[in-house]
């Protein structure tokens, strides 16, 4: 079966500048998440969908991160505006039960902010 | 919340030797406890995983064993071969809601 599929791949925009990252699961899986990795260190989750729902959304930083997630399938994460420090891996995860074990993660985007 | 913590930070051993890798957590509810491999540029991919029903779990090379009442498990992997250098990160979970992961060990297996 295809993997979870993101895109870009890569991404190099000016501080201030907005991006955006997509995310397609495997199909069929209903739990949908978004991770950040920074370099040397675990994925950290920024947000959790079952469905279309944001479930778990404490860690994303709301004042310039945002996230939807339209008929629950594909997800786009955005961040308004960049700044220096978010430069990092941005891994999208999907799983085929609604308590989210067994997660199989995307290849992620690798965001560079200068 | 939950925190895991993962030891070594890196790991250097000669190919057809052991490798053992640990990792403590912190919340007792914790009954999912996942591993991934992660190659350089690659997504992480998950290798083994354990439930806290079990004690051990064995997929030919690769092991995992849970201690609750010390809250840490291990991987264990017999054999290793030059393929098997990576970062490994451990992840523990509450009914798989939330994975917290551990900082990753670099593993080198020197041929």
């Amino acid at each position: 079966e295809a993997g979870v599929v993101q895109s870009p791949r890569y991404k190099i925009i000016e501080k201030k500048q907005p991006v955006a990252f997509w995310c397609n699961p495997i199909s069929g899986h209903n739990t949908l998440y978004w991770y950040l990795q920074n370099l040397g260190q675990g994925p950290e989750l920024l947000i959790r969908y079952e469905n279309e729902e944001a479930v778990d959304d404490s860690q994303l930083p709301k004042d310039r991160f945002s996230a939807e997630r339209l008929k629950g399938v594909d997800s786009t994460l955005k961040i308004q505006p960049a700044e220096l420090g978010d430069s990092a891996v941005y891994l999208c995860a999907s799983s085929p039960s609604p308590r989210g074990e067994t997660q199989y993660f995307g290849p992620g985007t690798r965001l560079l902010v200068l | 919340g939950e925190n895991v913590e993962q030891h070594p930070s890196t790991l250097s051993v000669q190919e057809g030797d052991s490798a053992v890798i640990k990792c403590t957590y912190s919340d007792s509810a914790s009954n999912y406890f996942p591993w991934y491999k992660q190659e350089l540029g690659k997504r992480p991919q998950l290798i083994i995983d354990i439930r806290s029903n079990v004690g051990e779990k064995k997929d030919q090379r690769i092991a995992v064993t849970l201690n609750k009442t010390a809250k840490h498990f291990s991987l264990h992997i017999t054999e290793t071969q030059p393929e098997d250098s990576a970062v490994y990160f451990c992840a523990a979970s509450i009914s798989g809601n939330k994975l917290v992961f551990g900082a990753g060990t670099i593993l080198r297996v020197k041929s």
